[in-house]
C-alpha cells in the first residue's frame, strides 16, 4: 500500500517556466509534509516543508500548496532553471515521529535551457 | 559544522555475507535514522536511534540491525545478504526530543551491491 503518491512520473520544463509536482497522501494522521531534492550521487536535501495549519508556504522560488480536505499537496518551482534538474520526493510523517518519513517514489525534473 | 558522513561509499558483497555500514551524525544531532533507497524508488525507513536506543522500526526483517554510540554515530548491520538488499543506504541525522525540529539531514549514502 503506497501511502504517498506523486504525479507526474517525470516532467520536462523550459527554462523560466513553472514546474508543478503533485503529491497525494492517504493517512490523515500525517501532519508534516516536506519536499526533498536529490541530485545524482547525493543524498536527499530538504527543500521546503509545510504543516497542515497553513495552506501555502513560500521560500524563494519554491512554494508548497496544501489542500487538507483533498489530502493533496504540491510543489511549485517558479522561474525554473537548469540547475533545478533533479529528482524530487514528497514525504509525510506523523508528529512525534517526525524522523520517520514516508516517501513518494520521486519524480525526475528536467529543465531545458 | 560538519555534515552527515557515511562509509563506505560503495561496496560489493555476495549472497549470504554480512555487511556493516557506518554513519557520523551532524554536529549537535542526537538522532540517526537509516533508510534504504532501491533504484528508481523513494527512500524507505529502516529504523531510528535516539540517544542510543532504537526508537521506531520500519517493515524490515530482524537481519537488519543497528547501533548508536555515545557520540551519536551509528552502524547498520545486515546479515545473510540477499540480492534484493542491493540499494543505496542513507543515513540521516536530526535533533530529536523537546525543542528538536526533527528536520532530517541526509548523508550521501552507501551503495551496496549484492551478487
Amino acid at each position: 500500500q503506497q501511502q504517498v503518491k506523486q504525479s507526474p512520473q517525470s516532467l520536462i520544463v523550459q527554462k523560466g517556466g513553472i514546474s508543478i509536482i503533485n503529491c497525494a497522501y492517504e493517512n490523515t494522521a500525517f501532519d508534516y509534509f516536506p519536499w526533498y531534492q536529490q541530485f545524482p550521487g547525493k543524498g536527499p536535501a530538504l527543500l521546503i516543508a509545510i504543516r497542515p495549519d497553513v495552506s501555502e508556504k513560500k521560500e524563494g522560488r519554491f512554494t508548497i500548496s496544501f489542500n487538507k480536505s483533498a489530502k493533496q499537496f504540491s510543489l511549485h518551482i517558479m522561474d525554473s532553471q537548469p540547475g533545478d534538474s533533479a529528482t524530487y520526493f514528497c514525504a509525510a510523517s506523523i508528529s512525534g515521529a517526525n524522523s520517520k518519513l514516508t516517501f513518494g517514489k520521486g519524480i525526475t525534473l528536467s529543465v531545458r535551457p | 559544522e560538519t555534515g552527515v558522513t557515511q562509509s563506505p561509499t560503495h561496496l560489493i558483497k555476495t549472497r549470504g555475507q554480512q555487511v556493516t555500514l557506518r554513519c557520523s551524525s551532524q554536529s549537535g544531532h542526537n538522532t540517526v535514522s537509516w533508510y534504504q533507497q532501491a533504484l528508481g524508488q523513494g527512500p524507505q525507513f529502516i529504523f531510528q536511534y535516539y540517544r542510543e536506543e532504537e526508537n521506531g522500526r520500519g517493515n524490515f526483517p530482524p537481519r537488519f540491525s543497528g547501533l548508536q554510540f555515545p557520540n551519536y554515530s551509528s552502524e547498520l548491520n545486515v546479515n545473510a545478504l540477499e540480492l534484493d538488499d542491493s540499494a543505496l543506504y542513507l543515513c540521516a541525522s536530526s535533533l530529536g526530543g523537546q525543542g528538536g525540529t526533527g528536520e532530517l539531514f541526509f548523508g550521501e549514502g552507501s551503495r551496496l551491491t549484492v551478487l
